[in-house]
């Protein structure tokens, strides 16, 4: 079945560390998404990308870097830059001019 | 540029009662709105859409939303609601000009009490 995965599902990094979240998709969809969640604060858009090679910022992009190397992957970097790096982390994807968005089952990323 | 507002952060409600939950948008052009619900630590998934046509839509698990082009909204209710409702729910526009991004209001936590 198609699809969107998300890896890994819980993940812990110590502070002033890199780390990369994965999300492939099989559906055939040209533009990818990832949103941060934090309680009470909703979706908000970290980056977007509507077509292979070639990426916008969103909302909140600062600390945060992408890469559209493929159309079925959209990895999501978050850097030592990132002073509040803790949060829920979804990836969605969606045909271009698309009637909404098919989301991945998301990331947890705690610092400690 | 479009924005999304839900007016209640929280709605609690017993089993088998009705309830409905709310969304206002802004936006000068043309709209297209969603619903999505959201279960604990997992990602979102489409209640349903409204697109064009009639207002009154039907989605998954029994809800419905009607569109109100007027004042602006796109409600959702349930007749009754289940245990099994308790979610986050998450309304969402897209205006018809701005490609395939979508706009999220800041979620409306239902929970249903036995």
């Amino acid at each position: 079945d198609g699809g969107i995965t998300q890896s890994p599902k819980y993940l812990f990094r110590k502070e002033g560390q890199n780390v990369t979240l994965s999300c492939e998709q099989n559906l055939n969809h040209d533009a990818m998404y990832w949103y941060r969640q934090d309680p009470g604060q909703g979706l908000r858009l970290i980056y977007y990308s509507q077509i292979v090679n070639d990426f916008q910022k969103g909302d909140i992009a600062e600390g945060y870097s992408v890469s559209r190397e493929k159309k079925e992957s959209f990895p999501l970097t978050v850097t030592s830059a990132q002073k509040n790096p803790t949060a829920f982390y979804l990836c969605a994807s969606s045909v271009p001019l698309g009637w909404g968005y098919t989301f991945g089952s998301g990331t947890r990323l705690t610092v400690v | 540029a479009q924005s999304v507002t839900q007016l209640d952060s929280q709605v609690p409600v017993f089993e088998e009662a009705p309830v409905e939950l709310r969304c206002n948008y802004s936006s000068s052009v043309s709209v297209y709105l969603f619903w999505y619900v959201q279960y604990p630590n997992q990602g979102l998934q489409l209640l349903l859409k409204y697109l064009s046509g009639s207002t009154l839509v039907k989605g998954i698990n029994g809800f419905e939303a009607e569109f109100n082009k007027s004042q602006t909204s796109f409600h959702l209710r349930k007749p009754s609601v289940h245990i099994s409702d308790t979610a986050e729910y998450f309304c969402a526009v897209k205006e018809e000009t701005s490609g395939s991004r979508l706009t999220f209001g800041e979620g409306t936590q239902l929970t249903v009490n036995p």
